[in-house]
């Protein structure tokens, strides 16, 4: 069975200091990874995906997120953090070929930008 | 704007009652997922449908059903409501049962009281 864990319920950063959010799955199988985004009463947003390309993986708004096989880690991280980059932000893993089950989520992290 | 659209936005009921959920996918998209998000056990896979057919299950209760229609919109069907199933209910949608890519609509917010 497929998990993620992400350390951390709570990250809080100044404007204009690094964001790291940290990501950690189990899959036995090559997995497919992503990073959401959710802001305040919306649907999630697809921030990027990891899929067996490229191990860096740059996404919107900046963010970007490395596959590291090793550690079992897709952890996300901005250069430069934004106001409008205060929201809540999910990993999720899927088998590869992915559709044929759900993702399965982080409890997810809310991420604080401080001014 | 994803492109999925979810209705109602908003559905206070009370317990025992029966709710449905409407879904509609992305043009296009064939596949539909449904997921709850709840303080309690966060975001869960309830079930999949790729075109009109239930592909896969995950934590959905027996009360809860699930079905697309051959326009390809979907419904959650949830009964005999318990206070616990005051949740989110998220629909998302994809091309095919092989895409790897879940864009999501903007959820409905069930609250059981």
């Amino acid at each position: 069975a497929q998990s993620v864990t992400q350390l951390g319920s709570h990250v809080s950063v100044s404007e204009g200091a690094l964001v790291l959010l940290r990501c950690n799955y189990s899959s036995s199988v090559p997995p497919y990874l992503f990073w959401y985004v959710q802001y305040p009463n919306q649907g999630l947003q697809l921030l990027l995906k990891y899929t067996s390309a490229a191990t860096l993986v740059k996404g919107i708004n900046g963010f970007e997120a490395e596959f590291k096989k090793s550690e079992t880690s897709f952890h996300l991280t901005k250069p430069s953090a934004h106001m409008s980059d205060a929201a809540e932000y999910f990993c999720a893993v899927s088998d590869a070929g992915g559709g044929a089950d759900g993702l399965t989520f982080g409890k997810g992290t809310h991420l604080i930008i401080q001014p | 704007d994803s492109g999925v659209t979810q209705t109602p936005k908003h559905l206070i009921t009370a317990t025992g009652q029966r709710v449905t959920l409407r879904c509609s996918p992305r043009s296009g998209d064939l596949s539909v997922y449904w997921y709850q998000q709840s303080l309690d056990q966060g975001l869960q896979f309830l079930i999949q449908y790729y075109n009109g057919e239930e592909r896969a299950k995950g934590n959905i209760l027996e009360r809860f059903s699930a079905q697309q229609f051959p326009d390809l919109h979907s419904e959650l069907n949830l009964s005999s409501l318990e206070l616990g199933d005051s949740a989110l209910y998220f629909c998302a949608s994809s091309v095919t049962s092989l895409e790897d890519t879940q864009y999501f609509g903007p959820g409905t917010r069930l609250t059981v009281l």
